[in-house]
């Protein structure tokens, strides 16, 4: 089956490490998207993708960082730098790459709760 | 910079009630215009999309139809059940010069009681 899987589910750390979170796609996708999902909140874009090899900053990026080295991967790592890094963690992919079209959805993930203890 | 509006929730109904949940937006371009559905603890799934203007989505009872003219696609139901119960995010998609870009509104939490 074509998708996206996020791992882990769950996911503890202790203040003051950096952990990162996985993003896998077999869908053939150019473009990968991370946004960040508070309690009973809208998404808020941290970085995306619309290539292999490179990436942008989105509204929320600080405390944050990405690496695109392959396809179907897009990792994040959520830095010490995050004050506040406590939320739900969602991964997206779009057709995206040069025939890009507006119509083409975005697929989502399972998301990935991160809690800081 | 392109944007998305809803109304505000959460919205509660009966079981067998009429929805509407309505959705704005504004955009430079002409987007695309989708709804998405996320159940608790879930990542978001699309429901329905309208790519040109009165195009009209349609998926499981749900549907929207594109309204060029009011800016506008808002999403109908015509007898809500309990499963219904999740939270709606309406959203436009363009194309800028770094690619397709996606605008979520802020999502509508839905309770449908039986």
């Amino acid at each position: 089956d074509g998708g996206i899987t996020q791992s882990p589910k769950y996911l503890f750390r202790k203040e003051g490490q950096n952990v990162t979170l996985s993003c896998e796609q077999n869908l053939n996708h150019d473009a990968m998207y991370w946004y960040r999902q508070d309690p009973g909140q809208g998404l808020r874009l941290i970085y995306y993708s619309q290539i292999v090899n490179d990436f942008q900053k989105g509204d929320i990026a600080e405390g944050y960082s990405v690496s695109r080295e392959k396809k179907e991967s897009f990792p994040l790592t959520v830095t010490s730098a995050q004050k506040n890094p406590t939320a739900f963690y969602l991964c997206a992919s779009s057709m995206g790459g040069p025939i890009a079209a507006s119509y083409n959805e975005q697929f989502f993930g399972p998301g990935t709760r991160l809690t800081v203890l | 910079g392109d944007s998305v509006t809803q109304m505000e929730g959460p919205v509660t109904l009966s079981e067998e009630a009429f929805l509407t949940i309505n959705c704005t937006y504004t955009a430079t371009g002409y987007p695309s215009l989708f709804w998405y559905v996320q159940y608790p603890g879930e990542g978001l799934q699309l429901l329905l999309k309208a790519t040109k203007a009165d195009d009209k989505g349609s998926n499981k009872g749900f549907e929207a139809t594109y309204r060029k003219e009011t800016t506008s696609f808002h999403l109908e139901k015509g007898s809500v059940q309990v499963s219904d119960s999740a939270v709606y995010f309406c959203a436009l998609s363009d194309l800028d010069n770094y690619g397709q870009n996606f605008v979520f509104g802020p999502g509508t939490r839905l309770s449908v009681l039986p």
